[in-house]
């Protein structure tokens, strides 16, 4: 049980472009979804909270209108990278927290997407 | 500022023996403590947990202790196992504050299990 599927895996664009990256609880529902990113060799860093039907909270020095999330049900929440440059590339990660657990309950995660801009 | 830190970033164990591996943390609001496991390309897999009300949480061959005074988790894992070979990130999460409900990850430690 807690699959979190993140859609696509790997995407290559071009500078300039923008990305969707859907993310989808798969058994279980969440009003709360997180988005990562990893650079080459570092930790997980905590870019955003998804908030289901509200607006999306940005940890500081993201840029929110960068980087666009929807949550708009309690089994999708969307991360949309617009007009990427190649300083975007990274790996991108979800994760969801059932909505029947506590605060502090593991999250579960997406399997991750491989962003390359060029 | 880095609020959980794990020092080493990698570590080398023969097959069979304990793996320890560290992390510490400066946030006092931090009141859960997870470690996760993570391959290449992969999403992290939750391993073990602990709260901090305990000091030890075991879970088969994998044990997580917590010194609440020294800001001190360990994971140990006895046998290490060739397919324990990943990366373990140590992870909190907070009972208030902009930390409430959010996991701050460490840096990772790579395990390396020779056969």
């Amino acid at each position: 049980g807690a699959v979190v599927s993140q859609h696509p895996s790997r995407v290559i664009c071009k500078s300039g472009t923008s990305v969707k990256i859907e993310c989808r609880s798969l058994d279980f529902q969440a009003t709360t979804m997180f988005w990562y990113r990893q650079f080459p060799k570092k930790s997980l860093m905590l870019m955003a909270t998804s908030n289901e039907g509200s607006k999306a909270t940005y940890e500081q020095g993201v840029e929110k209108d960068k980087f666009l999330i929807n949550h708009a049900s309690l089994t999708l929440s969307t991360l949309t990278v617009t007009s990427a440059h190649p300083e975007d590339s990274s790996f991108y990660i979800c994760s969801a927290r059932d909505r029947e657990r506590s605060y502090n309950s593991p999250l579960h995660f997406g399997n991750g997407t491989r962003l390359t801009v060029t | 500022d880095q609020q959980v830190k794990q020092n080493s970033p990698s570590l080398s164990v023969q097959e069979g023996r304990i793996s320890i591996l560290n992390c510490d943390y400066t946030n006092s609001m931090f009141d859960y403590f997870l470690w996760y496991k993570k391959y290449p390309a992969e999403g992290p897999t939750f391993l073990i947990s602990i709260s901090s009300i305990k000091d030890k949480n075991e879970d088969g061959r994998f044990t997580v202790f917590l010194n609440k005074s020294a800001k001190h988790l360990s994971l140990h894992i006895v046998p290490s196992q060739p397919g324990d070979s990943a990366v373990y990130f140590c992870a909190a999460i907070g009972a208030g504050g902009t930390s409430y409900g959010k996991l701050t990850f460490g840096q990772g430690t790579i395990l390396t299990v020779h056969p």
